[in-house]
């Protein structure tokens, strides 16, 4: 099945900053990749997504870039903010076999402001 | 509130014991998802629903799990004979079958402490 590796698994930036987190996947029939924020108590919720159609994806400060051929994608954050603290985790899907979505084991991010 | 629903929020029993989880998935999902998260760790699957089929389960399921979903609407997961190791979140998500991208909307979860 599908294996997801997410590093680093803590991130600590200046406000103002860039902070990447990176993830691997393994099952190469793996065409949907979202990531997803988790505040302190709360549920994961969806940030960004990107299909395996597409290289790149931008919203506002927040960017996802895909490798298909080496099956890394990241997630770019720039001009951090105190409120972007929160564990973000990467996530996987395929269209064969399981249809639920894999995740990374988590990036803690945190801004000083 | 039109978000995904889970009740108890909180569940602290002692092993050995029964307890259930509810999920409300959001009105016109059809998926329904089951998650454990244990401190530290991304959410792991255990089981989903479209409709009222329950069309995968985790290994992660034992047999002292068990989940159904009788109405193709909220959804009960009951855990049998609890053990310390049972101790988690219970994360349930809805999504919509038939989008391309299958966007899952989580619940706040359901917390366990097995004493």
């Amino acid at each position: 099945g599908e294996n997801v590796e997410q590093h680093p698994s803590t991130l600590s930036v200046q406000e103002g900053d860039s902070a990447v987190i990176k993830c691997t996947y393994s099952d190469s029939a793996s065409n949907y990749f979202p990531w997803y924020k988790q505040e302190l108590g709360k549920g994961p919720q969806l940030i960004i997504d990107i299909r395996s159609n597409v290289g790149e994806k931008k919203d506002q400060r927040i960017a996802v870039t895909l490798n298909k051929t080496a099956k890394h994608f990241s997630l770019h954050i720039t001009e951090t903010q105190p409120e972007d603290s929160a564990v973000y985790f990467c996530a996987a899907k395929t269209n064969t076999g399981r249809r639920a979505l894999t995740f990374g084991s988590g990036t803690r991010l945190q801004v000083q402001p | 509130d039109t978000g995904v629903s889970q009740d108890p929020r909180h569940k602290i029993t002692k092993r050995g014991q029964n307890v259930t989880f509810r999920c409300d998935p959001i009105s016109e999902h059809n998926r329904l998802y089951w998650y454990r998260q244990t401190l530290g760790q991304g959410p792991e699957f255990l089981t989903y629903f479209q409709n009222e089929a329950q069309l995968e389960k985790s290994r992660l399921l034992s047999d002292r799990f068990s989940a159904e979903r009788p109405k193709g609407s909220f959804s009960t997961l009951e855990i049998q004979r609890t053990e310390q190791g049972d101790s988690a979140m219970y994360l349930c998500a809805s999504s919509v079958n038939g989008r391309i991208t299958g966007e899952l909307f989580f619940g706040e979860g359901s917390r366990l402490t097995v004493l």
